[in-house]
Order: structure tokens, then sequence, then C-alpha cells
């Protein structure tokens, strides 16, 4: 299977626990994309690298939500001392936009996300 | 800051039918706009990208129209069939962020 993997899918925490989810993008795309998506909503987006930078970051990302991509291969994103309110489905997406195309070309690709529940 | 609205919210069709599904965004500096489908508890798969600089974009029974002038985006799905039965949302990628509508919830009756 070649497209975007997130792992786990499911993901049940006590409020107060950390969580980690993993995102694996779709080989030798150069950007990963993190969201999240509540009942009846769009995705909200969170954050999103470039390689291994990470260029920008929503205002929803609180400080006890982080991300990496260190190797500019996978992307982990963490949830510190979860609240119930961080219940959702966590979605990553890639794309590939080549060096030196304009960004209008990026189509991004969506993984199955992470449904994470917070007792 | 971007908004992003998609009418109707629902709509239910009788199989065959030709529809058309509107997204409309209030600052039109936009890269991109993409329209993707959602199936209940899934990931979205996308369905056709359009760029700043087209004007539409067609794959099979889907064409998608981009007016960046007026802020707006159709979709238009010919001959719909139960399995076109989704939830299709747009986005809209501007400069370091990407917004999405609420979507539009699509059943189609055989």
């Amino acid at each position: 299977d070649t497209g975007v993997s997130q792992n786990p899918r499911h993901k049940i925490t006590k409020r107060g626990q950390n969580v980690t989810f993993r995102c694996d993008p779709i080989s030798e795309h150069n950007r990963l994309y993190w969201y999240r998506q509540t009942l009846g909503q769009g995705p909200e987006f969170l954050t999103y690298f470039q390689n291994e930078a990470q260029l920008e970051k929503s205002r929803l990302l609180s400080d006890r939500f982080s991300a990496e991509r260190p190797k500019g291969s996978f992307s982990t994103l963490e949830i510190q001392r979860t609240e119930q309110g961080d219940s959702a489905m966590y979605l990553c997406a890639s794309s590939l936009v080549p060096t030196g195309l304009a960004a209008s070309y990026n189509e991004q690709f969506f993984g199955p996300g992470t449904r994470l529940t917070v007792l | 800051k971007q908004e992003v609205t998609q009418i109707p919210a629902a709509l239910s069709v009788p199989e065959g039918e030709n529809l058309v599904l509107n997204c409309s965004f209030t600052d039109s500096a936009i890269y991109n706009l993409q329209w993707f489908r959602q199936d209940p508890g899934k990931g979205l798969t996308s369905l056709l990208l359009i760029q700043s600089s087209q004007r539409e974009q067609t794959s099979g029974r889907l064409n998608a129209s981009l007016d960046k002038s007026s802020g707006r985006s159709t979709l238009y799905i010919a001959a719909s069939q139960p399995g076109d039965s989704a939830t299709y949302l747009c986005a809209v990628e501007g400069y370091q962020k990407v917004t999405f509508g609420t979507g539009t919830k699509l059943q189609v009756i055989p």
C-alpha cells in the first residue's frame, strides 16, 4: 500500500494522559499536514511541514500539542495532558510540491485518520 | 481570515440526476482549490484540484469550476449513482494555511 498511513487508528485515553500519533506519508512527498476534525465539521488545519521544517502552526495548536518530522519522512503529533475537548479525528495528509514549481500545484492525499476519545 | 462556505449542507437526489455542489470563499488570494469526498468515519479522498490560474478541471463524471474573482467554485456531478453518496468537502489553500468548508452531505437514492 503506497498511500498515507496513520497509527493507531483508534485511541481511547483518560483525561490528563499523553498520547502520540504517527503519520507515514507517501514516499518522497515533501509536505506533510495535520488536521483535526470533529463531528459534522470540515477538517481544521493544525500545522504543516516542508521536509523537516515546521512552517506554520494554527492558533488551535496550543502548547499542549507538539508535532515533529525529524528526518523529513514520518511525523508524530503529541498531545500532552489530554482534555475531553481534544476528542476528535486527527487527519494527516501529504503532498509533493516540486522545487521551483508554483505552490498552486499542491494536491493533498489523506490518511485514514486516528480517532481519539478522551474519557 | 479565510472563510469557506458550502451550500447546501445536505442534498438528496434520485439516481441518474445531475447535480451541482457549491463552495464559496471570502479571500480570493488562493493558490488552489481542492474537492474531496469523505465516507462516514473515513479519511478524505481527493477528487479534483484546480490551480488558481485554471478555470475548471474534469475527471470522469465530475467537473469542477473556479471563479476566483467572485470567490466561488462548483462541483458538477453527472448521472449520479448511489455510490456517490458521501460528504463532499472543498478546501482552499492560501499562504501558509488550508481552509475547509463544512461539507455537503449527498444522498443518492436508488
